[in-house]
C-alpha cells in the first residue's frame, strides 16, 4: 500500500470555523490531490498540486484553499466551514512520468461534519 | 456536468457468476480509464486500467473493455466472489495534469 496518511480521520466542527485537513505521503510522489465524496456525485476533485508551491483548482474548489510547502504534505483548508462542506475527503498521490498516465493512490479519508 | 456516468447504483450477483459493471463517458478526449474498488470506511484502491489505444485489458478475474465509438467501458469480474462486494468507481483522465474524473459508483453485492 502507498504510504498516505490523513489527519484527522474524523472531525466535527461548527459553521463559520476554519478547518485544516492534512495529507502526508512517504512515497515522494510529485502529484497530490484532494477529493470529496458525496452521495450521487462520486469523487470530485477540489484542488491538486504538481509540485511544491504549485497548485491548481479542480471542479469544486470554491470555499477551499490548499498549500504545499513540502513534497510530503498537502493541506486543505476550509476558511469558514459551511454545512455543504460536510463530506468525506480523500487525498491521493501519483507520480506522472513521461507516460503521463499514472495511477492515483488514495488515503483512508477524513470524515468531516459541519454543524 | 457529469462527464463520467455509472447509471446503475447497485448490482447483485450470485457467487461464481459474472459481474458486469458499466460506465459511460461524454468527453472523447479522455485517453486513460481506470476502475477503483472501495470498501466502507476505506479509501478507493486501484483495480485495473486501460489506455484508449486498447480495447481490452485483463488481470486475473478482472477484465476491462473499452468501446471508444460508444464512449463506454465495462468491468467484468469472473467468477464473482463475496469479497468482491464493494463500491466500484470508474474514472477517466485527459492525461494533462493527470486529472481524473470519477463516476458516481456502483455498489456490487456478491451473494454466497
Amino acid at each position: 500500500d502507498a504510504g498516505i496518511t490523513q489527519s484527522p480521520r474524523h472531525k466535527v466542527t461548527e459553521t463559520g470555523t476554519p478547518v485544516t485537513l492534512r495529507c502526508h505521503q512517504t512515497e515522494n510522489h510529485r502529484y497530490m490531490y484532494w477529493y470529496r465524496q458525496d452521495p450521487g456525485h462520486g469523487l470530485r476533485l477540489i484542488h491538486y498540486s504538481y509540485g511544491v508551491k504549485d497548485t491548481d483548482k479542480g471542479e469544486v474548489s470554491d470555499g477551499y484553499s490548499v498549500s504545499r510547502s513540502k513534497t510530503e504534505d498537502f493541506l486543505l483548508t476550509l476558511e469558514s466551514a459551511t454545512s455543504s462542506q460536510t463530506s468525506v475527503y480523500f487525498c491521493a498521490i501519483s507520480e506522472a512520468g513521461e507516460r503521463r498516465q499514472e495511477t492515483q493512490y488514495f488515503g483512508p479519508g477524513t470524515r468531516l461534519l459541519v454543524l | 456536468d457529469q462527464q463520467v456516468k455509472q447509471n446503475s447504483p447497485s448490482l447483485s450477483v450470485q457467487e461464481g457468476r459474472i459481474s458486469i459493471l458499466n460506465c459511460d463517458y461524454t468527453n472523447s478526449m479522455f485517453d486513460y480509464f481506470l476502475w477503483y474498488k472501495k470498501y466502507p470506511a476505506e479509501g478507493p484502491t486501484f483495480l485495473i486500467s486501460i489506455s484508449s489505444i486498447k480495447d481490452k485489458n485483463e488481470d486475473g478475474r478482472f477484465t476491462v473493455f473499452l468501446n471508444k465509438s460508444a464512449k463506454h467501458l465495462s468491468l467484468h469480474i469472473v467468477p464473482s466472489q463475496p469479497g468482491d462486494s464493494a463500491v466500484y468507481f470508474c474514472a477517466a483522465s485527459l492525461g494533462t495534469g493527470n486529472q481524473f474524473y470519477f463516476g458516481t459508483g456502483t455498489s456490487l453485492t456478491v451473494i454466497p
